[in-house]
């Protein structure tokens, strides 16, 4: 059963343009949504998380749009750069032991 | 540097054989969690630990045996049970605030393929 829906699959972005990562959510339960960035052949590093309180939240290049109503929540990251090509992982949890993660969005940033 | 070790990072298994992850964490968090990564699929959760001595099963358990007998460690046994173990495994730890969410911090994975 799949809770979270990330979307798209793969997407290419030329060096300073804005790549785009959509996700939606089932369970209104979940409160906390991290999302991952995913080197090959390493483990996901926490890259930005918000909680549905706030309607965004802004890290350096990295921002997280949240829209409750909609149960959707996207990631942007401006001017991007080659360095950020990685595979970019959504999640949902409520509580500790209840995550759920998208299937992952691959981000080819061109020079 | 305090983090999260996995090893091996490849291990092969021969049919029939059991075969044993390692995960050793010095972050001091009470949480321990063993994710199963495959191709174009998001991490499924196999097993998690919340405190030594207890762990639950996850979405994907069968075929998996985990032990907790220290809090720093939480090896992940693939057995003859598994039938398709092809697959990246990661583990995560994470430290229970008081909002109940804290972010997991996952290891460098194991690549366990079939022989």
């Amino acid at each position: 059963q799949q809770q979270v829906k990330q979307s798209p699959q793969s997407l290419i972005v030329q060096k300073g343009g804005i790549s785009i990562i959509n996700c939606a959510y089932e369970n209104t339960a979940f409160d906390y949504f991290p999302w991952y960035q995913q080197f090959p052949g390493k483990g996901p590093a926490l890259l930005i998380a918000i909680r549905p309180d706030v309607s965004e939240k802004k890290e350096g290049r990295f921002t997280i749009s949240f829209n409750k109503s909609a149960k959707q929540f996207s990631l942007h990251i401006m001017d991007s750069q080659p360095g950020d090509s990685a595979t970019y992982f959504c999640a949902a949890s409520r509580g500790n032991n209840d995550m759920r993660f998208g299937a992952g969005t691959r981000l080819t940033v061109k020079p | 540097d305090g983090g999260i070790t996995q090893s091996p990072k490849y291990l092969f298994r021969k049919e029939g054989q059991n075969v044993t992850l390692s995960c050793e964490q010095n972050l001091n968090h009470d949480a321990m969690y063993w994710y199963r990564q495959d191709p174009g699929q998001g991490l499924r959760l196999i097993y998690y630990s919340q405190i030594v001595n207890d762990f639950q099963k996850g979405d994907i358990a069968e075929g998996y045996s985990v032990s907790r007998e220290k809090k720093e460690s939480f090896p992940l046994t693939v057995t003859s049970a598994q039938k398709n173990p092809t697959a990246f495994y990661l583990c995560a730890s994470s430290m229970k605030g008081v909002w109940g969410n804290q972010p997991q911090h996952f290891g460098d994975g194991t690549r366990l393929s079939i022989l």
